[in-house]
């Protein structure tokens, strides 16, 4: 069983520029939920995606983007990088999602990105 | 408002002594609640939930709803205990939401 693959380890971007960061979920995960951690700070939802569709949303801006592929692998897409956005950024991928009412058990996350804007 | 805090950013322990690590929540509903560990250098991973009424590693947590609360205990500390630990809920549509955490360290 893999686990949650997060590419790439680190990054450093100028203001003003696009990132793209990448996760693969772990097998037999069809959800997958990014975070975003900022120094000294709990993780921070951002979006879920389940079936290629974004399933809920955070408190972020529409800069923060994502998609999801039928292999249920997923990219966080951030435009015009603030230096605010310098966090680790996490993935995470969990069960089955059916109908909301279900129960959560639990989220494997990866190692995370981190990002520096400068 | 969804929300959960954890009181306590820095704990110290000596090894052998019982830890409690806090976390209250707010929620307007029945959430479900997860403790999150982070050992150094290693990815955050789930360590207990509560629908489980597990017990991992030596640590429990009982959800108080009267006291929305959740803490986190173990009756004797051991050194490789030391790490963050975070407090979260999950609400109906699935996301977390995290406390910001606690870091414990055990002493010798």
């Amino acid at each position: 069983e893999t686990g949650v693959t997060q590419s790439p380890t680190h990054l450093i971007k100028t203001r003003g520029q696009q990132v793209t960061l990448r996760c693969s979920s772990q097998s037999g995960h069809n959800t997958v939920s990014w975070y975003q951690q900022a120094l000294g700070q709990g993780p921070q939802f951002i979006f879920q995606y389940y079936r290629e569709e974004e399933n809920g949303r955070g408190n972020f801006p529409p800069r923060f983007s994502g998609l999801q592929f039928p292999n249920y692998s997923s990219e966080l897409n951030v435009n015009a990088l603030e230096l605010d956005d310098s966090a680790l950024y996490l993935c995470a991928s969990s069960s089955p999602l059916p109908p909301t009412g279900r129960r959560n058990y639990g989220y494997t996350f990866g190692s995370g990105t981190r990002l520096t804007v400068v | 408002a969804q929300r959960v805090t954890q009181p306590e950013k820095l704990l110290s322990v000596f090894k052998g002594a019982p830890v409690e690590l806090k976390c209250n929540y707010s929620y307007s509903g029945s959430p479900e609640l997860f403790w999150y560990v982070q050992y150094s250098r290693q990815r955050l991973q789930l360590l207990l939930r509560h629908i489980s009424r597990e017990s991992i590693k030596g640590f429990t947590a009982d959800l108080n709803k009267g006291e929305t609360s959740f803490h986190l205990k173990k009756p004797f500390a051991q050194e490789e205990d030391s790490a963050m630990y975070y407090c979260a809920l999950s609400n109906r549509a699935q996301k977390l939401v995290f406390g910001q955490g606690t870091r414990l360290t055990i002493n010798p």
